[in-house]
């Protein structure tokens, strides 16, 4: 079965600290995965997807297909990256996508 | 920029009561979908649609339907409110095969 785990559902951590959000997924075929986030009082919105190989923000996401992982990782954290994350797959061919339960990350001062 | 837009940030309604949430999106998309966000649960779908009239069921369909009568306009429809559909309700639009755009959210209480 198809499945994003989040397994963090509250991540602190300092500024200008590293951080580290994982996501592993099970899918037999080729994903694509996907970092969604929200801030306070804010709609959701992507903030990247594996295939661009992009980095936003400061983000990036690797995909590692042996580990079956998507993390997103930051060198240095900012006060204003607190705010709820979110992993996503979706199957290729389809319009279906499986999100995570999310990881709320704060980052204090 | 792509608007997406909901009828109401929060609505209160009655046990049994038909509720109708709405959802706008200006970019010609062919794709919407209808979720509910809950702590702990992430998102699940509960209905989307890849043209109009056209729809198919999520993976928590139960006690909701959806009518998509036109391009731009997807509709998610509580037969008979309840208790357990209290949430907060998100759509989303795309292009086939391209990123989700969501709206600002629905806030529903069921009293």
């Amino acid at each position: 079965a198809q499945r994003v785990t989040q397994p963090e559902k509250l991540l602190s951590v300092f500024k200008g600290a590293p951080v580290e959000l994982k996501c592993n997924y099970s899918y037999s075929g080729s994903p694509e995965l996907f970092w969604y986030v929200q801030y306070s009082r804010q709609r959701l919105q992507l903030l990247l997807r594996h295939i661009s190989r992009e980095s936003i923000k400061g983000f990036t996401a690797d995909l590692n297909k042996g580990e079956t992982s998507f993390h997103l990782k930051k060198p240095f954290a900012q006060e204003e990256d607190s705010a709820m994350y979110y992993c996503a797959l979706k199957s290729s061919g389809t319009y279906k996508y499986i999100f995570g339960t999310g990881t709320r990350l704060k980052v204090l001062a | 920029d792509v608007k997406v837009t909901q009828s109401s940030r929060y609505l209160v309604k009655r046990t049994g009561e038909k509720v109708f949430l709405e959802c706008v999106q200006d970019m010609d998309h062919e794709n919407m979908f209808w979720y509910r966000q809950d702590p702990g649960l992430g998102l699940r779908l509960i209905y989307f649609s890849y043209d109009v009239k056209m729809k198919e069921k999520g993976d928590i369909p139960e006690g909701y339907s959806v009518s998509r009568e036109k391009k731009e306009r997807f509709s998610l429809i509580l037969e008979s409110a309840s208790t357990n559909q209290t949430s907060m309700y998100l759509c989303a639009s795309s292009f086939p095969l391209d990123t989700q755009y969501f709206g600002p959210g629905t806030r529903l209480t069921v009293l």
